[in-house]
């Protein structure tokens, strides 16, 4: 089955902690980005890759990094993270005309 | 990207056909229309797209007007599963969706 998987789905975490939010596709798509969802805000794009070690901002890419070394992954990493990060995150991956989602990544910065 | 226009909420009665409506005037001509919606929390699903002419999938069908500044999603037969957040996003063919607030959908019994 053609998926988008994340993980973890529910983090609570407090400030300063590093961590890594993965997200992995199985249908071999180059396209790949990330976005977090605020109430009255929408979604908004974080960072996208092109492909394998291409990445670029999106809209709020502060106080967030991503790896592309391989097509299936592209983690987010949060180096030290803050309240106003705490959103639901989306992984997204592109075939040339339609974005798949993954299920979410509630996250909680205290 | 040209922004889209969509009313805040709906209701539509189960079994009747569901038209969400969107407004795109800036749209300019190499510029898709998207359709997405998110139930409740949920990762966002993909619904249909076109350019200029109508299109039908098992889902939905999308009709966009002539001069191509507005466009009307149809479910035919609604039921309580298509209650969500329906968007409208008009971007070049480039993968970007820049996303609005959508049209909160509910299907009532």
């Amino acid at each position: 089955e053609a998926q988008v998987t994340q993980n973890p789905r529910y983090l609570i975490t407090v400030t300063g902690k590093k961590l890594t939010v993965t997200c992995s596709q199985n249908m071999n798509h180059e396209y790949m980005s990330w976005y977090r969802q605020d109430p009255g805000l929408g979604l908004r794009q974080i960072y996208y890759s092109m492909n394998v070690e291409v990445t670029d901002k999106g809209d709020v890419p502060e106080g967030y990094k991503v790896s592309r070394k391989e097509k299936r992954n592209f983690p987010l990493i949060l180096e030290s993270p803050s309240p106003n990060q705490t959103s639901l995150y989306f992984c997204a991956s592109s075939s040339a005309d339609t974005q798949y989602f993954g299920p979410g990544t509630r996250l909680t910065v205290l | 990207d040209a922004k889209t226009t969509q009313p805040p909420s709906m209701d539509c009665a189960e079994g009747r056909a569901a038209n969400l409506p969107c407004n795109h005037s800036t749209i300019s001509g190499n510029e898709y229309v998207y359709w997405y919606r998110q139930i409740h929390s949920q990762g966002p699903q993909y619904i249909i797209h076109g350019l200029k002419n109508n299109e039908t999938n098992e889902m939905a069908s999308l009709i966009i007007t002539e001069d191509r500044k507005s466009s009307t999603l149809i479910l035919p037969h609604a039921t309580l599963r298509d209650t969500a957040v329906y968007y409208c996003i008009a971007l070049l063919y480039n993968r970007k969706l820049i996303w609005g607030l959508g049209t909160s959908l509910a299907v009532n019994p």
